[in-house]
């Protein structure tokens, strides 16, 4: 079975410096999709970057990038210029491509506190 | 574009009840899934569904928890006799279709369940 580790529970960043928040997974497939979840304290999941394996270009959403590492297994999301609105809770995602296997497996997450 | 609904928001039940949560997919959606979240912890797949169909049912406990998605409404998921420990946030995510690149999950609000 899948798995997937945030090894940072909580994380700290000054307002407008950049922030770097951990994610490895363990899989013997070859192709999946990863993905960043942002949960603030609404509790809403909102979707924040999606990387599919066989692309070997890390995705990019405005402020939001990934270091994906295919090799390593490790998915790493970098924050630029952080604002107060990105303080939530950050999970990261693995799902498989194969077909039938839907379902998203969560790491535990990861808080993300924004310092004025 | 209306998002996934889910009502109730809050819901309470004394230990013994049953619980009926609603999900209304993003429309054009045709795939549904529901997650139960702990406190302090991440995601937890409990089954995915298709219209009239259970796909994937591998993450459900296999006493008093049922879920539907009938051909017409939205889908339900159904705690019979709740105990304190199904107190979490439920959430429900939604996905188009199976393609790569169209089948994101996209989440409700959840609905917190507390039992008394």
């Amino acid at each position: 079975a899948q798995t997937v580790t945030q090894s940072q529970p909580e994380m700290s960043v000054q307002e407008a410096e950049t922030v770097t928040l951990s994610c490895t997974y363990d899989t013997s497939e070859s192709d999946y999709y990863l993905f960043w979840y942002k949960q603030p304290p609404s509790r809403q999941m909102i979707l924040v970057i999606r990387q599919e394996a066989y692309k070997q270009q890390n995705a990019t959403e405005n402020r939001f990038s990934v270091n994906f590492q295919k090799a390593a297994k490790s998915f790493s999301l970098k924050i630029s210029d952080s604002q107060l609105g990105d303080a939530a809770m950050y999970f990261c995602a693995y799902r498989s491509a194969q077909g039938g296997s839907e379902k998203l497996v969560f790491g535990k997450g990861t808080k993300l506190t924004v310092n004025p | 574009n209306a998002g996934v609904m889910q009502n109730p928001r809050h819901l309470v039940r004394r230990r013994g009840q049953e619980a009926r949560l609603r999900c209304s997919p993003m429309k054009g959606h045709s795939h549904v899934y529901w997650y139960r979240q702990l406190p302090e912890e991440g995601l937890k797949f409990m089954v995915y569904l298709q219209k009239e169909n259970i796909i994937d049912e591998s993450g459900m406990p296999k006493e008093r928890f049922s879920a539907e998605f009938p051909k017409e409404g939205p889908s339900i998921l159904r705690i019979q006799q709740v105990v304190r420990g199904d107190s979490a946030a439920y959430f429900c995510a939604s996905s188009s279709t199976r393609l790569a690149g169209t089948d994101t999950q996209y989440f409700g609000p959840g609905t917190r369940l507390t039992v008394l």
